[in-house]
């Protein structure tokens, strides 16, 4: 399995709340990236990162902001956590182009607003 | 824009059974697909991936070939078992703008009853 931690695995918090998720991985791979999950949906790309201090928004990121600070470490933060941020966060990481270079996750956050 | 079509589940089959997942996908260009199956409570493990037309992706007997006729990436497996139970996402991903992020299915849960 590739190298990648997320954690907390488990959280619950109350609206308005900043919540900060972390993802770290070992196998110093340039790309990192966070989608979330829901039912019907799929997984959506939040943000992604190409290299330290490079990031880029995805498709859903309102909400969100990144910081990567160091290669193995890509953080994501809820500044004032909604309810409609509930939902479970998939970290993952590529060494190279994604097209041929697969994109290996981890095992996820899940994250409750109430 | 980008999206990847999959058949609604959940699909219940018994043991021993022949298993179509059908996929079908929108891009510009030709994307590289995959399949990722997530197994409950981790994260998505890659399952098998084509890159160009005609090619056909297999791994722990799941093939899916990728076929630029009719757009489609159906996974299949001759004779499942009660292991293969789980979700699996049909992806893919553009070559030809550098954009990194995978475009996911919605999912299709497998449920294999022995």
């Amino acid at each position: 399995d590739a190298g990648i931690t997320q954690s907390p695995r488990h959280k619950v918090t109350e609206t308005g709340t900043p919540v900060t998720l972390r993802c770290h991985q070992t196998e110093n791979h340039r790309y990192m990236y966070w989608y979330r999950q829901d039912p019907g949906h799929g997984l959506r790309l939040i943000h992604y990162s190409y290299g330290v201090k490079d990031t880029d928004k995805g498709e859903v990121s309102d909400g969100y902001s990144v910081s990567r600070s160091k290669t193995e470490d890509f953080l994501l933060t809820l500044e004032s956590a909604t309810s409609s941020q509930t939902s479970v966060y998939f970290c993952a990481i590529s060494d190279g182009d994604s097209s041929n270079q697969p994109q290996h996750f981890g095992d996820g956050t899940r994250l409750s607003i109430l | 824009g980008d999206s990847v079509t999959q058949m609604e589940g959940p699909v219940t089959l018994s043991e021993e059974a022949f298993l179509t997942i059908n996929c079908t996908y929108t891009a510009t260009g030709y994307p590289s697909l995959f399949w990722y199956v997530q197994y409950p409570g981790e994260g998505l493990q890659l399952l098998l991936k084509a890159t160009k037309a005609d090619d056909k992706g297999s791994n722990k007997g799941f093939e899916a070939t990728y076929r630029k006729e009719t757009t489609s990436f159906h996974l299949e497996k001759g004779s499942v078992q009660v292991s293969d139970s789980a979700v699996y996402f049909c992806a893919s991903i553009r070559k030809d703008t550098g954009r990194r992020a995978l475009t996911f299915g919605s999912g299709t849960r497998l449920q294999v009853q022995p």
